[in-house]
């Protein structure tokens, strides 16, 4: 089982409604999350970070941890044309604090 | 504040031969994590410094090394370069006071011919 698991996409989402991206982790012990962003030919930027199970608002995005199914997702409400890049989810593996990185799910947003 | 410095951005080797990449840290972290990014295998964790002492290290050859200095900067290695090697190499800094949250660079782009 990968450390870190995304599907590749792409995920295609018309503009205005939410879209839906997910991961799971295989290190149960870990506790801290990431999601991060990251348009072609650019660094990947954070968007936000997740320690407890439960949902977590900022702006139009929402984090999402439940650590007994090992899966933490994210969700863009009204979704936008700039919001169309690659989303990477990043867990602190327990073992050894590495911040292991999934492969991405690319998003397209139509407009 | 400023953010992470990378240099250089782009550059091109050729095989056989070696690089070194620079990597400034935000002000204030002492955490430089360097990242391997390819479209095949995505962001490959290569290693980690705090404080001067490599700290975590992921599944690359020998050939890649790093260091740290007493400021913080980082500068990461590669020797023998391979075709394979030709990616885009991510600067990461984090305080690691509060929580492990990291902040990436704008990253060295390297191509190898």
């Amino acid at each position: 089982q990968k450390e870190v698991e995304q599907n590749s996409g792409p995920l295609s989402v018309p503009e205005g409604a939410i879209a839906s991206l997910n991961c799971t982790y295989s290190d149960r012990g870990s506790q801290s999350f990431f999601w991060y962003r990251q348009y072609s030919g650019k660094s990947p930027e954070l968007i936000m970070s997740i320690y407890s199970n439960g949902d977590k608002e900022d702006g139009r995005f929402t984090a999402q941890l439940n650590k007994a199914s090992q899966y933490v997702s994210l969700l863009i409400r009204d979704s936008q044309p700039s919001d169309s890049a690659t989303y990477l989810c990043a867990v602190e593996m327990n073992r050894d604090d590495k911040i292991i990185f999934g492969k991405g799910t690319r998003l397209h947003i139509l407009p | 504040k400023a953010g992470v410095t990378q240099t250089p951005r782009y550059l091109i080797k050729t095989r056989g031969q070696q690089v070194t990449l620079s990597c400034s840290p935000i002000s204030g972290h002492r955490s430089v994590s360097w990242y391997q990014q390819t479209p095949g295998q995505g962001l490959q964790f290569l290693f980690e410094y705090f404080s001067e002492t490599q700290r975590n290290k992921g599944n690359f050859p020998g050939r890649f090394s790093g260091r740290q200095f007493s400021n913080s900067r980082s500068e990461m290695n590669v020797s023998t370069l391979e075709l394979g090697d030709s990616a885009l190499y991510l600067c990461a800094s984090s305080s690691r006071v509060a929580g492990n949250t990291i902040y990436f660079g704008e990253g060295s782009w390297l191509t190898v011919v």
